[in-house]
C-alpha cells in the first residue's frame, strides 16, 4: 500500500521569505501522480501543484515549486515570497495511475508572520 | 475550471435522525466521486468511492449501512448519514474525477455536520 509522510506538523515563515514543506512517499508503482493541496481556514481544498512521476522536470506554478526526487521518493514544496494568504494547512497527496484514489499525508500547518 | 458544490455547508440535527449531503459537479461529468471525513486539524480520511450507476466501494472500517452513498447521475452523489449520533459530527468533503483522467480531483467546499 502507498503511504505519504509529512513529518513536520507545523512550520512558520516570515512574510516575503521562502519556506520548504517536506513530503516523502512509498510506492512500488512506476505510474503515479503527486499533489500538494492547500486547505485555508475556509476548509476548501485547493490544488497548489501537481507532478506526474514520468516527468523529470520539477513542476512550477508562480511562487510554488516542487523538488521531486523520484529515487528518494521525496516531493517537497517550496513557497517563495511568502504571503499572509499562504497561511493554511498543506497536504501532500499521492495518486496511483491505476485508480483515482488520493492518499493524503497528515498535513502541515503553515503560519506566516507579518 | 471544474466546480464541485456541496450542500448543505452546515447542518445540525438531533441524534437518531438522518442527514443527506449532496455533492454536485457543476460544469463537468464526474464518473467517480469520493467522500472523505476530516476531524479538526487532521488529514482527510477516505470513506468511500462512488461510481456512477454502481454500488459504492467502502473503505475498511466504514459502516456502509450507516453512511449510505448514492451516485445516481454523472453530476450528483449523495451521502446519507443514517441514525446520526454525536460521534458522527465531523466535516465531510467530497471530490470528483472528470471523465478524462488528468489525474486531478476537484473538491467540494465541505459540509459541517453537528449531531446534538
Amino acid at each position: 500500500a502507498q503511504t505519504v509522510t509529512q513529518s513536520q506538523p507545523e512550520m512558520s515563515v516570515q512574510e516575503a521569505e521562502t519556506v520548504t514543506l517536506s513530503c516523502t512517499y512509498d510506492t512500488s508503482e512506476s505510474d503515479y501522480y503527486l499533489f500538494w493541496y492547500k486547505q485555508p481556514p475556509s476548509r476548501q481544498m485547493i490544488l497548489v501543484i501537481r507532478q506526474e512521476a514520468y516527468k523529470q522536470q520539477n513542476a512550477t506554478e508562480n511562487r510554488f515549486s516542487v523538488n521531486f526526487q523520484k529515487a528518494a521518493k521525496s516531493f517537497s514544496l517550496k513557497i517563495s515570497d511568502s504571503q499572509l494568504g499562504d497561511a493554511a494547512m498543506y497536504f501532500c497527496a499521492y495518486k496511483s495511475g491505476a485508480n483515482s484514489k488520493l492518499t493524503f499525508g497528515k498535513g502541515i500547518t503553515l503560519s506566516v508572520r507579518p | 475550471g471544474a466546480v464541485v458544490s456541496q450542500h448543505p455547508s452546515r447542518v445540525i440535527c438531533k441524534s437518531g435522525t438522518s442527514v443527506k449531503i449532496e455533492c454536485r459537479s457543476l460544469d463537468f461529468q464526474a464518473t467517480t466521486m469520493f467522500w472523505y471525513r476530516q476531524f479538526p486539524k487532521k488529514s482527510l480520511m477516505l470513506m468511500a468511492t462512488s461510481n456512477e450507476g454502481s454500488k459504492a466501494t467502502y473503505e475498511q472500517g466504514v459502516e456502509k449501512d450507516k453512511f449510505l452513498i448514492n451516485h445516481a447521475s454523472l453530476t450528483l452523489s449523495t451521502l446519507t448519514v443514517t441514525s446520526a449520533h454525536p460521534e458522527d459530527s465531523s466535516f465531510y468533503i467530497c471530490s470528483a474525477r472528470r471523465r478524462t483522467n488528468t489525474g486531478e480531483l476537484f473538491f467540494g467546499e465541505g459540509s459541517r455536520l453537528t449531531v446534538l
